[in-house]
């Protein structure tokens, strides 16, 4: 079947960085996206990965190893405001959306 | 502003009732989805559009449908409400293409009593 495994909570500390694991079986592959959704709140676009390596954008970076089936995203220079759930979710062969359950980070002071 | 809207916000409902959560968007995407969330759980497809005048089925389609007749409105409706569909709702809106980004908006919490 297909899955997308990431830990279900994680604390860190205002300032420093968090690494967000995802792992993930699917019947094809078609790109690795991660979403940021703050409590009450819809998704918002993180990042999109379909080639292996990092990607870095400000202060979130995102890496992929399509023959590990792995990603993360990292988050660097923490702020209270990165206090929210991220969902790893994988397109699969179909061109259809795998979505993780999320992770929620905690961010302490 | 440009988006996607998405009414009611919040709604309770019994059980039996027919219930239709309204979705339009303004960026002119040819995809729509919609999707439910529910705690523990990733993101469910409903059911999706492609283009104007299709529709697909999700992950999760039974219970619901839905319609496309123009390329901004995406209604979602439960023909007899139950119980284990309360839930969010979100619809989500992409531009078919290199990364497919998806575009959500704000949500329906739904409650079936």
């Amino acid at each position: 079947g297909q899955n997308i495994d990431q830990p279900t909570e994680m604390t860190a500390t205002e300032g420093a960085i968090v690494q967000i694991n995802c792992t993930y079986q699917t019947s094809g592959f078609n790109g690795l996206f991660w979403y940021q959704q703050h409590a009450g709140e819809a998704p918002t676009f993180l990042s999109y990965n379909v080639l292996d390596g990092l990607e870095e954008k400000g202060r979130f970076s995102s890496f992929l190893s399509r023959s590990k089936g792995y990603s993360y995203l990292l988050l660097k220079e923490l702020q209270m405001k990165d206090s929210a759930s991220y969902l790893c979710a994988v397109r699969g062969g179909n061109y259809q959306l795998i979505w993780g359950a999320g992770t929620k980070l905690i961010i302490k002071p | 502003i440009a988006g996607i809207t998405q009414a009611p916000t919040s709604q309770i409902l019994a059980a039996g009732r027919r219930m239709t959560l309204r979705c339009t968007q303004d960026m002119r995407h040819n995809a729509m989805y919609w999707y439910r969330q529910d705690l523990g759980l990733g993101l469910r497809l409903i059911h999706y559009s492609n283009t104007a005048g299709t529709t697909g089925k999700g992950e999760v389609p039974d219970g619901y449908s839905v319609s496309r007749a123009n390329t901004d409105d995406f209604p979602l409706t439960l023909a007899s409400a139950v119980p284990s569909q309360t839930s969010v709702y979100f619809c989500a809106s992409s531009v078919q293409g290199d990364t497919g980004e998806l575009f959500f908006g704000e949500g329906s919490r739904l409650t079936v009593l």
